[in-house]
C-alpha cells in the first residue's frame, strides 16, 4: 500500500530565510502528488500539484517543489519564507485513478520567527 | 462559487446521540470524501464517493454512514457517537483524479 513521509514534524526558521520540507512516498508507480497548507483553524488549500512533465513545479505564494522519481521524493521549498508562512503542510499521494483517494504525509509545522 | 461548505462549523454531541454533517460542493465535482483530523495523524480518510448514489469505505469507517442523493452533496452521520469521534471533520470534492478542494471543517466534540 502507497504510504507517504513527512521527515520533520516541525521546522523553525527565520523571516527571509530559505526552507525546504522534505516528502517521500513509498511507491514507484506512476502518482500524483500533491502538497497543501493548512492556516490555524483554517482547511486546507492546494499550494501546487505534480501530475506529470517538468520536474519543478511552481505554486502559489511563491513555493515550489522539484520531482525526483529515482528518490520518489517531492521536496517542498521557499527562497525566503514570511511570517504569514507559518502554518502546518501536508505532502499527498494518489495512485488510483478510479477514485482520486489521496494519502496523507502526518504534516510538518513550518513556524517562521521574526 | 462558495467552493466547498459544511455545516455546522461546530458541536458538541454528548455519548449515544447522533447527528448529520453536511457538505456541498458547487463546482459539479464526481467524488467527494469525508476526513478526520487528530493531532499528529494527518487526515485519515472515512468514506468516499465516485458519483451520485455510490459511496465507499475509506481507511476509517466504523462508527459513520455516509450517504450521497444528490451529486452536490455528500452527508456523514455518526448514529451513536462515542469519544474517539471527537475529531475535526473534512469534506473535499475534485473531479476524478485531480486536486481535492477542501471545506472549512467541523470541529465535533462528544462528552
Amino acid at each position: 500500500a502507497q504510504s507517504v513521509t513527512q521527515l520533520d514534524s516541525q521546522v523553525p526558521v527565520f523571516e527571509e530565510a530559505p526552507v525546504e520540507l522534505r516528502c517521500n512516498y513509498s511507491s514507484s508507480v506512476s502518482v500524483y502528488l500533491f502538497w497543501y497548507v493548512q492556516y490555524p483553524n483554517q482547511g486546507l488549500q492546494l499550494l501546487l500539484k505534480y501530475l506529470s512533465g517538468s520536474t519543478l513545479v511552481k505554486g502559489i505564494n511563491g513555493f515550489e517543489a522539484e520531482f525526483n522519481k529515482s528518490q520518489t521524493s517531492l521536496h517542498l521549498r521557499k527562497p525566503s519564507v514570511h511570517i504569514s508562512d507559518t502554518a502546518e503542510y501536508f505532502c499527498a499521494v494518489s495512485d488510483d485513478g478510479n477514485t482520486g483517494k489521496l494519502i496523507f504525509g502526518q504534516g510538518t509545522t513550518l513556524q517562521v520567527k521574526p | 462559487n462558495a467552493g466547498v461548505t459544511q455545516t455546522p462549523k461546530f458541536r458538541v454531541l454528548k455519548t449515544g446521540q447522533s447527528m448529520t454533517l453536511l457538505c456541498a460542493q458547487d463546482m459539479n465535482h464526481e467524488y467527494m470524501y469525508w476526513y478526520r483530523q487528530d493531532p499528529g495523524m494527518g487526515l485519515r480518510l472515512i468514506h468516499y464517493s465516485v458519483g451520485e448514489g455510490t459511496t465507499a469505505k475509506g481507511e476509517v469507517p466504523d462508527g459513520y454512514n455516509v450517504s450521497r442523493l444528490k451529486k452536490q452533496n455528500f452527508l456523514l452521520g455518526l448514529e451513536s457517537a462515542a469519544p474517539s469521534q471527537t475529531s475535526v471533520y473534512f469534506c473535499a470534492s475534485s473531479y476524478t483524479q485531480g486536486a481535492q478542494y477542501f471545506g472549512p471543517g467541523t470541529r465535533l466534540l462528544v462528552l
